[in-house]
């Protein structure tokens, strides 16, 4: 059973873009989420998508969306990109939302 | 406000002893927690979980115990191996209610020759 696959894993862009980040979950699983990793801030949540509908969003500005498809996939953008938006970006499935989430090797952003 | 509590960023232990991480939580509506383990440019990997009903769940080398009064939770890894050396997240949710889970900070664990 292939994992969740993100893509793609690394991205360099400049202040200002904006980019798109893409994730596909286990096959099966229906919840998407999204985690912010910066060194010692841990991950944050982003949001987190079930059956294309977004059910929950953590505390970021407005320039990080997302959305789902009908086949789960998910993608995050973020706009007007800012230097401290420079992380590693994980996206997690779920099979029952809320319990065991099995995350993707990541998307590590750079913004220069 | 910080949810999830991981009050130690980093651990030491020498191989063969026990590691005991720990984790605070502040959400009485928390049920449900989780431990997962991440090496560095990987995503993390769900080592257990636990939910309210129990004390304790273990699995194999992982044992992992919740007092709810004190919401804490503790992971303990018996014996500790080279290999455990990563970082540990500490992650809690509640399922009924809500679908996100919630992180700690992490902590890294070094295990010692």
């Amino acid at each position: 059973k292939a994992g969740v696959t993100q893509t793609p894993r690394y991205l360099i862009k400049t202040r200002g873009q904006q980019v798109t980040l893409s994730c596909s979950p286990i096959s099966g699983h229906r919840s998407v989420s999204w985690y912010q990793q910066t060194p010692g801030q841990g991950l944050q949540f982003l949001f987190e998508y079930f059956s294309e509908t977004q059910r929950n969003k953590g505390n970021f500005p407005g320039r990080f969306s997302g959305r789902q498809f009908s086949n789960s996939r998910s993608e995050m953008n973020v706009s007007t990109l800012e230097l401290g938006d420079s992380a590693l970006y994980l996206c997690a499935s779920s099979g029952v939302p809320g319990t065991e989430a099995f995350f993707g090797q990541g998307t590590r952003l750079t913004v220069v | 406000d910080q949810q999830v509590k991981q009050n130690s960023p980093s651990l030491s232990v020498q191989e063969g002893r026990i590691s005991i991480l720990n984790c605070d939580y502040t959400n009485s509506m928390f049920d449900y927690f989780l431990w997962y383990k991440k090496y560095p440019a990987e995503g993390p990997t769900f080592l257990i979980s636990i939910s309210s009903i129990k004390d304790k769940n273990e699995d194999g080398r992982f044992t992992v115990f919740l007092n709810k009064s004190a919401k804490h939770l503790s992971l303990h890894i018996v014996p500790s191996q080279p290999g455990d050396s990563a970082v540990y997240f500490c992650a809690a949710s509640s399922p009924t209610r809500d679908d996100k889970i919630i992180f700690g900070k992490g902590t890294r664990l070094h295990i010692l020759p």
